[in-house]
């Protein structure tokens, strides 16, 4: 069974730093590209950034690009987001997913980010 | 403003069909076989419901159904049920920088 386990959520001050962490288990972790997905409070689902499996092909949403850094290891199964330069309009509940298909086939639970001074 | 454009809202009483449409450009919808639909009840994880246009991830009801006709997608719920009620995405792949888009998000109502 895929289970995808996020952490490192929390509250930070605007221009703060934060690293997500994202536990997979079930399946081959290395052979699968992953992305990070967002949910503002009330709002709807935002593309993040995506990672190939080999980690040799990343992307990023505009509204992240240049703040934001994709990276596993495939070692410990484990996605991770570097967050820099967070800004108020960072807050969401961040979800890991495992890609397939050209879709985003299995969701973690999320994890909270707020940016708040 | 989302990429791409879905009704807010939806109704329909038990037993019928409704169908969400998912309105995009000839740079995501209509130039690529990579739509997708999530179903997400309040406080939890969407839930891939169709991929690739109109397939079924193992252990999707065959209620739900995909479909596209140039521009835009449509995911239609057959035999409405109240455990319907939810909040549905669609998302497709686009050129150029945006990469991954999605739709505002449509709230069905089960009447």
């Amino acid at each position: 069974e895929v289970q995808l386990l996020e952490s490192g959520g929390g509250l930070v001050q605007p221009g703060g730093s934060l690293r997500l962490a994202c536990a997979a288990s079930g399946f081959t972790f290395s052979s699968d590209d992953m992305s990070w997905l967002r949910q503002a409070p009330g709002k709807g689902l935002e593309w993040v950034s995506s990672i190939s499996g080999s980690a040799y092909s990343r992307s990023y949403g505009d509204s992240v690009k240049g703040r934001f850094t994709i990276s596993r290891d495939n070692s410990k199964n484990t996605l991770y987001l570097q967050m820099n330069s967070l800004r108020a309009e960072d807050t969401a509940v961040y979800y890991c997913a495992k890609n397939r298909s050209g879709s985003y086939y299995y969701w973690g639970q999320g994890t909270l980010v707020t940016v708040s001074s | 403003q989302s990429a791409l454009t879905q009704p807010a809202s939806v109704s329909g009483s038990p037993g019928q069909s409704i169908t969400i449409s998912c309105t995009g450009t000839s740079s995501d919808v209509g130039n690529y076989n990579l739509v997708s639909w999530y179903q997400q009840h309040p406080g939890k994880a969407p839930k891939l419901i169709i991929y690739e246009v109109t397939k079924r991830p193992t252990g999707v009801s065959n209620r739900f159904s995909g479909s596209k006709s140039g521009n835009t997608a449509s995911l239609t719920i057959s035999g409405l049920q109240a455990e319907d009620e939810d909040d549905y995405y669609c998302c497709s792949y686009a050129a150029g920088s945006h990469h991954w888009v999605f739709g505002g998000g449509t709230k069905l109502t089960v009447l």
